[in-house]
């Protein structure tokens, strides 16, 4: 079974500095995908970034980037320019496409809790 | 605008009532979930519907029953709650088994 873990509970930065949030992941599969979801307190989980684990190249999305470290099995979240908006529960999730019709949905992350001091 | 649409956003039950959550997804996907959240935890996988099966965590209890009348409807009926039971409850739909796309969720309080 995939784990996935994130060791900062809670993660402070000021507006407009960048913050990195950390993922590792357990798995034996050689495919997957890796997500970042953002769940403001208005509650809904919203996909910040998605990563095909057979490609080296790391995505981006705006002032989003990650980290990927396929062997070190490391996938971390770049936040540039923080705002205030950002503030949220950050969930790192793994997908398995051997789950047969997806059957195992998401295996997410306990969640970082990231606060944006003004 | 989100494409998961789910009703009611928030429900209150006492113990003895039977209700019904409701989602609809427009985006043609052919998998739809249902997760229970609790307060500052990772979302917790209930139910599965994909390519017309229906999969179920183990460790849900019977009072919970989801329904499939078709391939953009997934609706979890709910009976006999226990105050536990309160959370979020999010709905969710994909394609091709990659990421999924959440709805708004349903805020449930069972008294």
């Amino acid at each position: 079974a995939q784990t996935v873990t994130q060791s900062q509970p809670e993660m402070s930065v000021q507006e407009a500095e960048t913050v990195t949030l950390s993922c590792t992941y357990d798995t034996s599969e050689s495919d997957y995908y890796l997500f970042w979801y953002k769940q403001p307190p208005s509650r809904q989980m919203i996909l910040v970034i998605r990563q095909e684990a057979y490609k080296q190249q790391n995505a981006t999305e705006n002032r989003f980037s990650v980290n990927f470290q396929k062997a070190a099995k490391s996938f971390s979240l770049k936040i540039s320019d923080s705002q205030l908006g950002d503030a949220a529960m950050y969930f790192c999730a793994y997908s398995s496409p051997y789950s047969g019709g997806g059957a195992d949905g998401l295996t997410f992350g306990k969640g970082t809790h990231l606060i944006i001091q003004p | 605008d989100t494409e998961v649409t789910q009703t009611p956003k928030h429900l209150v039950m006492g113990m003895t009532n039977k209700k019904s959550l409701k989602c609809e997804q427009h985006m043609g996907h052919r998998a739809m979930y249902w997760y229970k959240q609790k307060a500052k935890k990772p979302p917790e996988l209930m139910f599965v519907y994909s390519y017309e099966k229906l999969s179920i965590n183990e460790s849900v209890p019977s009072r919970f029953s989801p329904e499939c009348p078709n391939s953009s409807l997934l609706n979890l009926h709910l009976h006999a709650l226990q105050p536990e039971d309160s959370a979020l409850y999010l709905c969710a739909s994909s394609q091709d088994r990659a990421e999924l796309f959440f709805g708004e969720g349903s805020r449930l309080t069972v008294l």
